[in-house]
């Protein structure tokens, strides 16, 4: 079946600390995955995506890996900061018969990342 | 601010009564969805729209649920007779089918209680 799914619950680091935040995936006719960043009483704001056919991505402070032999995906955060304190959701988007993605996301429990100074 | 608007923010219901939540996408995407969170849990996939056409609905949108886009702008997801079990938020996002990527931007949500 559809799946996506966190091995932590939550994540405790200090400030300065890396962070990885993993989630695995069960579907293997994903193509796009996304990290997302939900803070209390917000929706989720976007951190990173990823495509099938890469399996790295960086951007500020962020880098998403994917391994698609494993169904694994990661979120690590650089020099982790107290704003980054929050609860972080990897999705998946699956595409259509057609070859393209509408973009039906497909979340994952969460994990609650929480930055100690 | 030309992210996506969601109202009310808060609605506190009566078991029973009848409820509508709008969103207001970003102005240049065709794609809205509805999605819906309770505490704890990933957002959950309820009902996709591109401009005004409603192509997916989840097996989640019970028959109270409807969700309508009638001139590809904004959208409205009423639900009927509402339970305590529909207590959560919900989310509604844009994106835009000619991007680079499917980003979907989320709105703040509305949070539902029903008492």
């Amino acid at each position: 079946g559809e799946s996506v799914g966190l091995h932590l619950p939550t994540l405790s680091v200090q400030e300065g600390d890396n962070s990885i935040i993993n989630c695995a995936y069960s579907n293997s006719a994903s193509d796009y995955f996304i990290w997302y960043k939900q803070e209390s009483g917000k929706g989720p704001q976007f951190i990173i995506d990823i495509r099938s056919n890469m399996d790295k991505r960086q951007g500020q402070r962020v880098t998403v890996l994917l391994n698609k032999t494993v169904k694994h995906l990661s979120l690590q955060i650089a020099a982790t900061q107290p704003g980054d304190s929050a609860v972080y959701f990897c999705a998946e988007n699956i595409g259509n018969a057609g070859g393209t993605s509408y973009g039906k996301l497909t979340f994952g429990q969460g994990t609650i990342l929480t930055v100690h100074p | 601010d030309t992210g996506v608007s969601q109202d009310p923010r808060h609605k506190i219901t009566k078991r029973g009564q009848n409820v509508t939540f709008r969103c207001d996408p970003i102005s240049e995407h065709n794609r809205l969805y509805w999605y819906r969170q309770t505490l704890g849990q990933g957002p959950e996939f309820l009902t996709y729209f591109q401009n005004e056409a409603q192509l997916e609905k989840s097996r989640l949108l019970s028959d109270r649920f409807s969700a309508e886009r009638p001139k590809g702008s904004f959208s409205t997801l009423e639900i009927q007779r509402t339970e305590q079990g529909d207590s959560a938020m919900y989310l509604c996002a844009s994106s835009s089918s000619g991007g680079r990527s499917n980003e979907q931007f989320f709105g703040p949500g509305t949070r539902l209680t029903v008492l």
